[in-house]
């Protein structure tokens, strides 16, 4: 069954160091999303994505945070200057195909970045 | 703006006991609504959904009605198992792109 693979699972960067999380989402999928779930809070959205190009942003995704699918099969966020504050799960998720909408979101397992 | 608000945890259970967990929901104009299941150590999955009122998702024993009248979706199963231990989200969907979660809600069931 196709799936949504994030990594890295896990990791842990010092305040202020730039962070790359990857994923791939489900092929034929066109629509790619970012959330973060800060421990035992909200599941909050960051980001979604659409033929190339933002389509929603939240005010957490402020300049510091950026995304890319620079070859057709990844989608990256990288946070450039990270804050202690950013410390959370990290979801990748991916949504819709060609046949049709289902209206479904499909994640993948989450990156844990833990900001020292 | 939209978003859902759920039953706060943890919750526990013994196995074969009943399970509720509420969910309430603010949107403008006809959501669809979903409970997504996370299971230790994996990503969220798709427990079920329901894209207008009255209709009722289900799956796995699982069930949730869309109410609007009372703006609820609140997640119900006759008979947990052990294995139904894990974090349950509600969440909506608006306006097709754009979903909201929950805090999400975890689920111990003891044997």
């Amino acid at each position: 069954e196709p799936e949504v693979t994030q990594t890295p699972s896990h990791q842990v960067t010092q305040m202020g160091q730039e962070v790359i999380l990857r994923c791939v989402p489900i092929s034929n999928h066109l629509y790619f999303y970012w959330y973060r779930q800060i421990l035992g809070q909200k599941v909050e959205f960051l980001v979604s994505f659409y033929n190339n190009e933002i389509s929603e942003k939240s005010e957490i995704f402020d300049d510091q945070f950026s995304v890319e699918r620079p070859d057709g099969s990844n989608f990256t966020l990288k946070i450039r200057s990270t804050k202690l504050e950013d410390s959370a799960m990290y979801f990748c998720a991916s949504k819709g195909d060609r046949t049709g909408d289902t209206g479904e979101l499909f994640f993948g397992e989450g990156s844990r970045l833990t900001v020292l | 703006g939209d978003s859902v608000t759920q039953m706060e945890g943890p919750v526990t259970l013994s196995e074969e006991a009943f399970l509720t967990i509420n969910c309430t929901y603010t949107a403008t104009g006809y959501p669809s609504l979903f409970w997504y299941v996370q299971y230790p150590g994996e990503g969220l999955q798709l427990l079920l959904k329901a894209t207008k009122a009255d209709d009722k998702g289900s799956n796995k024993g699982f069930e949730a009605t869309y109410r609007k009248e009372t703006t609820s979706f609140h997640l119900e199963k006759g008979s947990v198992q052990v294995s139904d231990s894990a974090v349950y989200f509600c969440a909506l969907s608006a306006r097709g792109n754009q979903f909201y979660f929950g805090t999400g809600t975890s689920l111990t069931v003891i044997p």
